[in-house]
């Protein structure tokens, strides 16, 4: 059911390097969002989307960057990666004023930084 | 304001019995209420949701009892089973401003056979 989908699903990376998860829903939604999920379960909010060309730091303050150059693409950026980046991240998409709101969820990105 | 408070934090049952998850939450502003299941390795879906017009929703095995005067609502897993053990989000949004989902800290649920 779930049209959303996340690359890589597992990641390893040194410390210092250049990282970029991918993010994708065919699904025509408006809205975008991105969500670190740390081991304790918590999802915290770090980036979300309205649309083209707008995006809105979450509550979580996080080091990362994204862009939403195109309706289905909302792609993760961390410039410089470190061990505090090492969680899961999860990428969700919903439509605005759809009757039954709901969250896509994709299956994430479990990203460890050595 | 913007939190939504959820226990328990861990919830253990047998096999037909009931198992309940309660949140609370502080912003009245808030005017959609569902709840996530997580299964390991896989991202939230959505399970059961509710608005604040009613105080009870339900589909099949699963209720919503929602209380606005408390600003509570809680999730009850009639006859349980070892299939549901999974982690359980409760969330809220408004429609409102931002559109952000609020979720809460979240409850492993573990149904024993």
């Amino acid at each position: 059911e779930a049209d959303i989908y996340q690359t890589p699903r597992y990641l390893v990376i040194g410390t210092g390097k250049k990282i970029t998860l991918e993010c994708s829903q065919t699904m025509g939604h408006d809205k975008m969002y991105w969500y670190q999920q740390d081991p304790g379960m918590e999802l915290h909010l770090i980036h979300y989307s309205y649309g083209v060309n707008s995006t809105e730091k979450g509550d979580l303050s996080s080091e990362s960057t994204v862009s939403r150059i195109r309706t289905e693409h909302f792609p993760l950026t961390l410039e410089s990666a470190r061990p505090s980046h090492t969680s899961q991240y999860l990428c969700a998409s919903t439509n605005i004023g759809q009757p039954n709101e709901k969250l896509f969820f994709g299956s994430g990105t479990q990203l460890s930084v050595l | 304001q913007q939190q939504v408070k959820q226990s328990p934090q861990s919830l253990i049952v047998q096999k037909g019995g009931i198992s309940i998850i309660n949140c609370a939450y502080e912003n009245t502003a808030f005017d959609y209420f569902p709840w996530y299941q997580q299964f390991p390795g896989k991202g939230p879906a959505l399970l059961i949701a509710i608005r604040p017009d009613v105080s009870e929703k339900k589909e099949g095995r699963f209720t919503i009892s929602f209380n606005k005067s408390a600003k509570q609502f809680s999730l009850h897993i009639m006859d349980s089973q070892p299939g549901d053990s999974a982690t359980y989000f409760c969330a809220a949004s408004m429609k409102a401003g931002t559109y952000k989902y609020i979720f809460g800290t979240g409850t492993r649920l573990k149904v024993l056979a």
